[in-house]
């Protein structure tokens, strides 16, 4: 079943705002991950965050996690049109696999 | 000097074919996957295999058959196809299992007609 559900399913936000996106889960976790998918072309990982960390920073990028809600949230500032992507939250819980949720499709309009 | 590479790009048969999807990673990564992703952009995991052992094998029907040859290359052949099997697949590499980052390919989108 799918694990993290990503809020909202889309954003659409002019050049130079914030984005924030949100990553809720169901179980316990190892790690939650950041995914970004540009149209047509494959994952590529943001950020990684341990269930032991409350933040996390890297670049523009800002992370935070929550295991006592069971969430997460992707905090893009400064936001450039090269943003323009899908974002994938992905969990570990110890099965040795990541369970991906549906992604935030974010648009970043000039 | 592509890190996870897989062919072909887009694959478009017809319903009953059998097909192949090919992938290998120079990262010299011991873990390989693959993964549906549907129209709704929802990814699944299939498969993945560490040093060509089997260590995952989600609810997937038998139609689909990985094969890893060594560790840096993992195929997947599907027989039968299905309309239903259109989709995009993505094969993704990390260093061992579990909690580290993957690397994903830029996935291969098939069409079944």
């Amino acid at each position: 079943s799918q694990q993290g559900e990503e809020d909202p399913q889309a954003l659409s936000i002019q050049e130079g705002e914030n984005a924030t996106m949100n990553c809720s889960y169901k179980t316990s976790i190892n790690n939650l991950q950041w995914y970004r998918q540009n149209s047509g072309r494959g994952l590529v990982h943001l950020i990684l965050i341990r269930s032991n960390e409350r933040e996390k920073h890297s670049g523009r990028l800002r992370v935070t996690l929550d295991t006592s809600k069971k969430s997460s949230s992707l905090l893009i500032t400064a936001s450039r049109a090269a943003d323009t992507a899908s974002y994938f939250c992905a969990t570990e819980g110890g099965a040795q696999k990541l369970v991906f949720g549906q992604g935030t499709r974010l648009t970043i309009n000039p | 000097d592509t890190a996870v590479s897989q062919t072909p790009k887009y694959l478009v048969t017809q319903m009953g074919n059998d097909k192949s999807i090919k992938c290998e990673q120079n990262l010299g990564h011991d873990t390989m996957y693959w993964y549906k992703q549907d129209s709704k952009k929802f990814l699944k995991i299939m498969f993945s295999y560490n040093n060509k052992e089997l260590i995952i094998n989600e609810t997937v029907p038998n139609r689909f058959s990985p094969k890893s040859p060594d560790k840096a290359h993992l195929n997947l052949h599907i027989n039968s196809l299905e309309l239903g099997d259109s989709a995009v697949y993505f094969c993704a590499s990390s260093p061992r299992t579990g909690e580290e980052t993957q690397y994903f390919g830029p996935g291969t989108r098939l069409l079944v007609l």
